[in-house]
């Protein structure tokens, strides 16, 4: 069965540096991978998608790579700020209407 | 971007009663919407596929005749507790795609629903 896998419930970093998440997946070979943050007690909000024959994505402060090969996508923030804190969760999908299944996240706590 | 309305936010009922949660596209039509639940620092796990039109699939384990959906036009959809019992206390999450796959889901805000 597919298995998603996100490498540390909680990561803390200081203010300034880079965060650095992982997901890694099995038994799975999806067309995407997205990410969202989820902040406490609210529904999860989309940030990127990256599709299967891209290396890498850039938003902002946002960077995720996605390796087919290790079945691994990375999330980074650069230049932290503690607004940045929230859970973040990944998710492959594939191209059609598959519903998405969601890792357990990364919670991220950016200390001033 | 796109808007999915969730209410009630947070209800507390009393065990053996009904609740009935909304989820509304607002600017968008959404052929399909998602319903999830999450406990506590655990992972969205997805209850059921909610498709406007016709009977929603359930994921294995959902019982389907306690968690009533109902997608009747291409802006609502609703999750029915039914008969809710302590143990489905959760926070319940709906989410909507604006295409016809699952890119960039747009969720609700969530309902935190405790069962007394």
């Amino acid at each position: 069965s597919q298995k998603i896998e996100q490498n540390s419930e909680a990561l803390n970093i200081q203010e300034g540096k880079t965060a650095t998440l992982t997901c890694n997946y099995t038994n799975y070979s999806p067309a995407y991978l997205q990410w969202y943050r989820q902040d406490p007690g609210r529904g999860p909000v989309f940030l990127l998608l990256i599709r299967e024959n891209e290396k890498e994505k850039r938003k902002e402060r946002l960077k995720v790579t996605f390796d087919t090969t290790l079945k691994q996508s990375l999330f980074h923030i650069t230049a932290s700020q503690p607004a940045d804190s929230a859970t973040y969760l990944c998710a492959p999908g594939d191209s059609g209407n598959t519903p998405l299944v969601f890792g357990k996240g990364t919670r991220l706590s950016v200390i001033a | 971007g796109a808007v999915v309305s969730q209410h009630p936010s947070r209800v507390i009922c009393k065990s053996g009663t009904s609740v009935k949660i909304e989820c509304r596209s607002l600017d968008f039509q959404a052929t399909t919407m998602f319903w999830y639940r999450q406990f506590p620092k655990q992972s969205l796990m997805l209850m059921a596929t909610s498709n406007e039109g016709s009977k929603a699939t359930y994921e294995q384990g959902v019982e389907k005749d306690k968690f009533l959906i109902n997608h009747a036009s291409l802006t609502l959809s609703t999750l029915t507790v039914t008969s809710a019992h302590p143990e489905d206390s959760s926070f319940y999450i709906c989410s909507a795609g604006k295409g016809a796959t699952n890119e960039k889901l747009f969720f609700g805000s969530g309902t935190q629903l405790s069962v007394l």
